[in-house]
């Protein structure tokens, strides 16, 4: 069976500190992935998504970063974090053979920014 | 531009009762529409998935519909429980991205 692991589970950054956050998929191979920021009263956002090893598509211009350096490990970076950036951040994951299919997700990272 | 609406934004109905929860969509366009489950500050789970050319899914208690043409979907739970408690999503792949709604927020009382 698939599991997705996101790390840290949670995380408090000094405004100006750098981030990466690190997702990983087991049990598939070339899955399409997905950065979502969830902040409050913001509902789900998306943010990254990546068909495949280096290919990153940015879905929303901000100061954050993605990067894919192997096939399912899916990392969300930053050089300096904004106060704006604290929110519920979740990766997910979908069979990329199937197109556009059921997504899964993880269980998050909660990002506070001080 | 896709919007998704959830109407309740909370409900509370007592244990045994069926739930009945909204998702309406502006752009009847979509590939699929997803429904997923939030607990307090957890990961959200997959319930079901229903694509264009379906009208309905069933897992277990739970029964989704879809009517593209009206740009609705439903998602009915049956017999609540307290487990039932959380944070329901529905989200629609408009072009090749999810949108999701705000969420109704569920509490079920014992």
């Amino acid at each position: 069976s698939q599991t997705i692991h996101q790390w840290p589970a949670t995380l408090v950054q000094p405004v100006g500190s750098p981030l990466s956050l690190e997702c990983t998929v087991e049990g598939t191979s070339n899955p399409n992935l997905y950065w979502y920021r969830q902040a409050a009263g913001r509902g789900l956002q998306l943010l990254f998504y990546s068909v495949g090893i280096g290919q990153i598509s940015s879905e929303v211009p901000q100061n954050l970063s993605a990067s894919r350096p192997q096939d399912r490990q899916f990392i969300l970076s930053s050089k300096k974090l904004l106060l704006s950036d604290s929110g519920f951040y979740l990766c997910a994951w979908s069979v990329a053979a199937s197109g556009r299919g059921e997504q899964f997700f993880g269980p998050g990272t909660r990002l506070t920014v001080l | 531009k896709q919007e998704v609406t959830q109407i309740p934004a909370a409900l509370s109905v007592p244990e045994g009762e069926n739930l009945v929860l909204n998702c309406s969509f502006t752009d009847s366009a979509i590939y699929n529409l997803q429904w997923f489950r939030q607990d307090p500050g957890k990961g959200l789970t997959s319930l079901l998935l229903i694509q264009s050319s379906q009208r309905e899914q069933t897992s277990g208690r739970l029964n989704a519909s879809l009517d593209k043409s009206s740009g609705r979907s439903t998602l009915y739970i049956a017999a609540s429980q307290p487990g039932d408690s959380a944070t329901y999503l529905c989200a629609v792949d408009s072009w090749g991205k999810l949108q999701f709604g705000a969420g109704t927020q569920v509490v079920v009382t014992p």
